[in-house]
């Protein structure tokens, strides 16, 4: 148990809809990463939040939004889904940020897998 | 980032070392060697990282060489519940996202 937690565990959906997957980092830590795994592309990398604002972004599409909240939790939300969209969603935390004297190793949560129909 | 390159499968027998390989021949001096492994579905779990010297903890040991263009992770006993994909991942020092590239899937047999 990497003490990250992601709820749903399973969605499924139709086309068009929006969604919203929920993730808690460990206790203390302040960076949150969304990734996504789908069988075509592999382990991709979304977007980063450190204490609340964003740090990094990466193949996200525009259909798709973050935020992180107060008490660090964070939520990745998708929105005029498509059948492509289907994935695991991992959510991930760490203590600090890259380059920093924290520990920058990376804790993944159990994933939401997302079924768009 | 720099590019890693590792072997699409690899066989060990229980009991024995596993040693997966990786090759970074594009690696610049401020970049880290990660290593983080996904069993099944699950979420990837950290293994080891470093930046040139040799490092090892409970899990596994990580060789790096001193050109730095190549590394070895071993697991010194494989068990079953050691198949998996293990992923190698160069990740610059300021860069905070992981790049996993398609890694070695591992397989533990009896």
């Amino acid at each position: 148990d990497s003490g990250v937690t992601q709820t749903p565990k399973h969605l499924i959906t139709a086309t068009g809809q929006r969604v919203t997957l929920r993730c808690s980092p460990r206790s203390g830590d302040l960076s949150v990463y969304w990734y996504q795994q789908s069988l075509d592309q592999g382990l991709q990398f979304l977007i980063q939040y450190y204490n609340g604002e964003e740090r990094a972004k990466g193949n996200i599409l525009e259909r798709f939004s973050a935020q992180q909240f107060p008490d660090l939790h964070s939520e990745l939300n998708l929105s005029s889904l498509e059948l492509g969209d289907s994935a695991l969603y991992f959510c991930a935390s760490s203590v600090g940020l890259a380059g920093g004297p924290s520990d920058n190793e990376q804790f993944f949560g159990p994933g939401t897998r997302l079924t768009v129909l | 980032d720099a590019k890693t390159t590792q072997p699409t499968s690899m066989d060990c027998a229980e009991g024995r070392a596993a040693n997966l390989p990786c090759n970074h021949s594009t690696i610049s001096g401020n970049e880290y060697v990660y290593w983080y492994r996904q069993i099944h579905s699950q979420g990837p779990q950290y293994i080891i990282h470093g930046l040139k010297n040799n490092e090892t903890n409970e899990m596994a040991s990580l060789i790096i060489t001193e050109d730095r263009k190549s590394s070895t992770l071993i697991l010194p006993h494989a068990t079953l519940r050691d198949t998996a994909v293990y992923y190698c991942i160069v990740r610059p020092r300021t860069a905070s996202k992981l790049t996993f590239g398609t890694g070695t899937r591992l397989q533990v047999t009896l």
